[in-house]
C-alpha cells in the first residue's frame, strides 16, 4: 500500500502569485486534511476535505482553497502570495472523517519572495 | 489561550537512556484524543502514539509510552533506551471531538530531541 505523497517538494513563488500543491492520499482514504508549518512552530490546521466536499476549515483567509477529486487526492491553492505564506504545507490523509489515524506526507516547502 | 504547550524547547539525552518530553494542555471537551508525533528534519510528521481521554490505562507502543494525567491535563511522552535515530522534532498534539466530523489536530510548538552518542 503506497503512503501519501506530496509534490513539488520545493517550490520558489514571488508575492502575489498564485501556487498548486498536490497531494495523494494513502490508498482506501476518503479525507484529507491540509496544514501549514511555519519555520519554528507546529502545524496549523487549514481545512479538510471529505468525499470532495470541505467540511471543516481553520483560521485562513479565503484565498486558501482547495478541491478533492474523486480519486481523494487533493490541492491546495494559494492565491495573492503573500510573504508569510512561506512555509511547509502538509497534507494528512485518514479513512474518514472521524478516523484518528492520520498519516502525513513529506510536504511541500514554499518559499515566497 | 494555547491549547497545547510544549515547554520544552530542546532536550539532550544519553544514547540508552530515558526521556520525558513534556506536554499539557487545555480543553473543555470532555471528549478528545492525544496525540505524539516525530518529525525528522526530513519534514514528514510520524504518529508515535495516541491516548483518547475515557482511556484507563496509559498507552504504550514499543519504547514509548504517554504518562496521561487527566487532572493535571498533561500528557507526557516518555521514551525509553534512547536510540541516535531518535534525534528529531517532537509534537504533542490533540483533537476535540466536539468540534464534529473533522480530524483537526491543534499542535504545540514542539521540542527537538538531540540523543548522544
Amino acid at each position: 500500500e503506497t503512503g501519501v505523497t506530496q509534490s513539488p517538494t520545493h517550490l520558489i513563488k514571488t508575492r502575489g502569485q498564485q501556487v498548486t500543491l498536490r497531494c495523494s492520499s494513502q490508498s482506501g482514504h476518503n479525507t484529507v486534511s491540509w496544514y501549514q508549518q511555519a519555520l519554528g512552530q507546529g502545524p496549523q490546521f487549514i481545512f479538510q476535505y471529505y468525499r470532495e466536499e470541505e467540511n471543516g476549515r481553520g483560521n485562513f483567509p479565503p484565498r486558501f482553497s482547495g478541491l478533492q477529486f474523486p480519486n481523494y487526492s487533493s490541492e491546495l491553492n494559494v492565491n495573492a502570495l503573500e510573504l508569510d505564506d512561506s512555509a511547509l504545507y502538509l497534507c494528512a490523509s485518514s479513512q474518514d472523517g472521524t478516523s484518528y489515524e492520520q498519516y502525513f506526507g513529506p510536504g511541500t516547502r514554499l518559499t515566497v519572495t | 489561550a494555547q491549547k497545547i504547550t510544549q515547554t520544552q524547547p530542546g532536550m539532550f539525552v544519553q544514547e540508552k537512556e530515558a526521556v520525558t518530553l513534556d506536554c499539557t494542555y487545555d480543553t473543555s471537551d470532555p471528549s478528545y484524543g492525544l496525540f505524539w508525533y516525530k518529525q525528522p528534519s526530513s519534514g514528514e510528521m510520524i504518529f508515535l502514539i495516541y491516548q483518547g481521554s475515557y482511556d484507563q490505562q496509559n498507552a504504550t507502543e514499543g519504547r514509548y509510552s504517554l504518562n496521561f494525567q487527566k487532572a493535571r491535563k498533561s500528557a507526557n511522552l516518555v521514551i525509553s533506551a534512547s536510540q541516535l535515530g531518535d534525534s528529531a522534532m517532537y509534537f504533542c498534539a490533540m483533537r476535540e471531538y466536539r468540534s464534529g466530523a473533522t480530524n483537526k489536530l491543534i499542535f504545540g510548538t514542539g521540542t527537538l530531541l538531540a540523543v548522544q552518542p
